[in-house]
């Protein structure tokens, strides 16, 4: 299976704008699907198939790709926000995620 | 209420084996592919094994192959992964999720347990 490569941590400041990103081989032939993962919780699906939003997920959530490289954008923070991220795909025999990224709000 | 529970986590030696569950309510179970996906204490999430509706498709990922078996019982509404030869590195928390519509082809997870636990350890 393909490597998804992913930046350890990220912080930023409430109200500002995260940039997760996720590089690797699948993309752009094969979807990209990003979660958010608390302690403790059972990890979200937050964007699915590359741009799509699931129903309940707030707006400053999106998804957007550029040659190998996908990308979760967190538009206006907020404290709530404060997770781990992590990007996925999928080839003919296989799943694999990235190796996450620690999102902190300061 | 839609959601998956896990079950049969514990603590086990190496070599052992070990039978983990996952029961679903709430929609057309059916309907679904399902996976088992884990995640060691501190570290990322694994993709583990994943199973179409009708169990014609199983993929397992190559840490696993050989020594874990998938099944699911769609009257039961019930996944299933069976562990044998249990190795140290396979201590973590196993997740069940749900997979695409039908079959095993490119797609995410929308719908997570919270997890078991198998920690294996002499």
């Amino acid at each position: 299976s393909s490597d998804l490569i992913q930046s350890p941590s990220l912080s930023v400041s409430p109200g500002q704008t995260a940039r997760i990103t996720c590089s690797g081989d699948p993309f752009p032939q094969r979807y990209a699907f990003w979660y958010q993962h608390k302690p403790g919780q059972a990890p979200v699906m937050v964007i699915h198939r590359d741009t799509e939003r699931p129903s309940g997920i707030p707006e400053r959530f999106s998804g957007s790709t550029s040659g190998t490289t996908v990308t979760l954008t967190i538009s206006g923070v907020q404290a709530e926000d404060e997770a781990d991220y992590y990007c996925q795909s999928a080839d003919s025999s296989s799943f694999v995620f990235g190796g996450g990224t620690k999102l902190t709000v300061l | 209420e839609v959601q998956l529970v896990e079950s049969g986590g514990g603590l086990v030696q190496p070599g052992r084996s070990l039978r983990l569950s996952c029961a679903a309510s709430g929609f057309t179970f059916d309907d679904y592919a399902i996976h088992w996906v884990r995640q060691v204490p501190g570290k990322g999430l694994e993709w583990v094994s994943g199973i179409s509706w009708n169990s014609v498709d199983i993929l397992y990922a190559d840490s696993v192959k050989g020594r874990f078996t998938i099944s699911r019982d769609n009257a039961r509404r019930s996944l299933y992964l069976q562990m044998n030869s249990l190795r140290l590195e396979d201590t973590a928390l196993y997740y069940c999720s749900r997979g695409g519509a039908s079959g095993l082809g490119d797609s995410g997870f929308d719908l997570w347990g919270l997890g078991t636990l198998v920690n294996v350890s002499s």
